[in-house]
This record gives C-alpha cells, structure tokens and sequence, in this order.
C-alpha cells in the first residue's frame, strides 16, 4: 500500500536562510509525487511535481524538490524563506500501478518563517 | 485564471440529515475528487471520479456517501445520513490528466451537531 511520511510538524527557519521540508514515500511502483502548499482557511495549491525525467523539478514561488529513488524521499526546498512562506506544505503520492487515481497525502509539515 | 469553486462555504446540519455539497470543477477537467480534512489533521482521500464513474475510493466512503456529476458542469458529494464524526472540511478538486496536478477548490466546512 501507498503511504507518505513527513517526520516533522513543524519547521522554523529564519528569512533569508535556506529551507527543507522532508518527505519520504513508499509504493510498489514508479511513484508521481507532488507538493502542495495550504494557506489559513484556503485548499491546497500546488507548487511542483515529479512524474518522470530529471530528479530535480523546479515548481511555484522558487520552490524546488528532489526525487532520491534510492531514498525513497522527495524532499522539498528553496534557497531562501519569505515570511511569506509560512504554511502547511503537504507531500503527496500516487501509485500509478493501482491503475485508479488515488493521492495519498502526508499529515503535512507547518513552516514558520521568521522576519 | 480558472478556478475549482464550492458550494456553500459552510454547513450545519444535523446528525442523521442528509447533505449535499457541491463542486464546480474546472471547466475542461476530466478527472474530479473528493478529499476531508478533519481539523488540523490530514487530507484523506475520499473517491476519484472519471468517465461518469467512480474510478476509485477509499475505506471512508462507504455506502453512506456518493458522487453525482448531474448536468456536466456540476460535481456533488451526498452524505445519506451523518454523523458525528463526519463533521469536516470537504475538498474537492479536478485534473485534467490523470497524471497530472490536481487543483482543489476552497473547501466546504460540514458541521454535524
């Protein structure tokens, strides 16, 4: 069975200073992977995918994220925190083996950006 | 920019009452979903929506729910007779590929008192 890990609820960083957001998954198959990004009383937004081809994909606001095979991880970054990027960021996966279009989220990681 | 939207933005119902909430997907979409989010935890998939059909679903929808796309331009998620413990946020969303992003709309937030 699918399933998604994100180890931290929360991260805190400082602004200007470099973030990660960890994300490990775990399917039978090749995994599509995603990010989405939750503000206060809003859906989810989407910031990057992985399907296939080159490990680091590049998605919305300068985020970035690296698909790691041997890992099992897909961990979500950027090179410098906005105040502005304070959130709840979810990790997502879908196993496209199972044939349906089920997306298995993580229970998401809250980042605080500090001015 | 077009735009997942979801009808009404709140709803109290309850126990036992029979609720409909609806969706309209992005207009070209083919694949739809429904998600909860019960507060401050996950986002927990409900059921996936293709080809007039449910495409997949998970263990929380049992007989009790069900998906209806009525007229084409309309997606809707009928809970038969709640509870308690349904009480939740609902997202839904629509892709245009199966592969592809999914775009969520701003969510309903059931009450069940």
């Amino acid at each position: 069975a699918q399933s998604v890990a994100q180890p931290e609820d929360q991260v805190n960083v400082a602004e200007g200073n470099p973030l990660t957001v960890k994300c490990t998954y775990s399917v039978s198959g090749n995994p599509y992977l995603f990010w989405y990004v939750q503000y206060p009383n809003r859906g989810l937004q989407f910031l990057l995918k992985y399907i296939t081809g080159d490990n680091l994909v590049k998605g919305s606001y300068g985020f970035e994220a690296e698909f790691n095979k041997s890992q099992t991880s897909f961990h979500l970054k950027k090179p410098s925190a906005l105040v502005s990027d304070s959130a709840l960021y979810f990790c997502a996966v879908r196993d496209p083996t199972t044939g349906g279009f089920k997306t298995i989220f993580g229970a998401g990681t809250r980042l605080f950006v500090k001015a | 920019e077009p735009e997942v939207t979801q009808t009404p933005s709140h709803q109290v119902t309850q126990m036992g009452q029979e609720v409909i909430l609806r969706c309209v997907p992005i207009s070209n979409h083919l694949y739809f979903y429904w998600y909860r989010q019960i507060l401050g935890q996950k986002v927990e998939f409900l059921v996936s929506f293709y080809n007039n059909e449910i495409s997949e679903k998970s263990e929380i929808f049992d007989d009790q729910f069900s998906v209806e796309r009525p007229d084409g331009s309309n997606f809707t998620l009928k809970i038969r007779s709640t509870k308690l413990e349904d009480s939740a946020m609902y997202f839904c969303a629509s892709s245009g590929t199966g592969v592809g992003e999914q775009f969520f709309g701003p969510g309903t937030r059931l009450t069940v008192l």
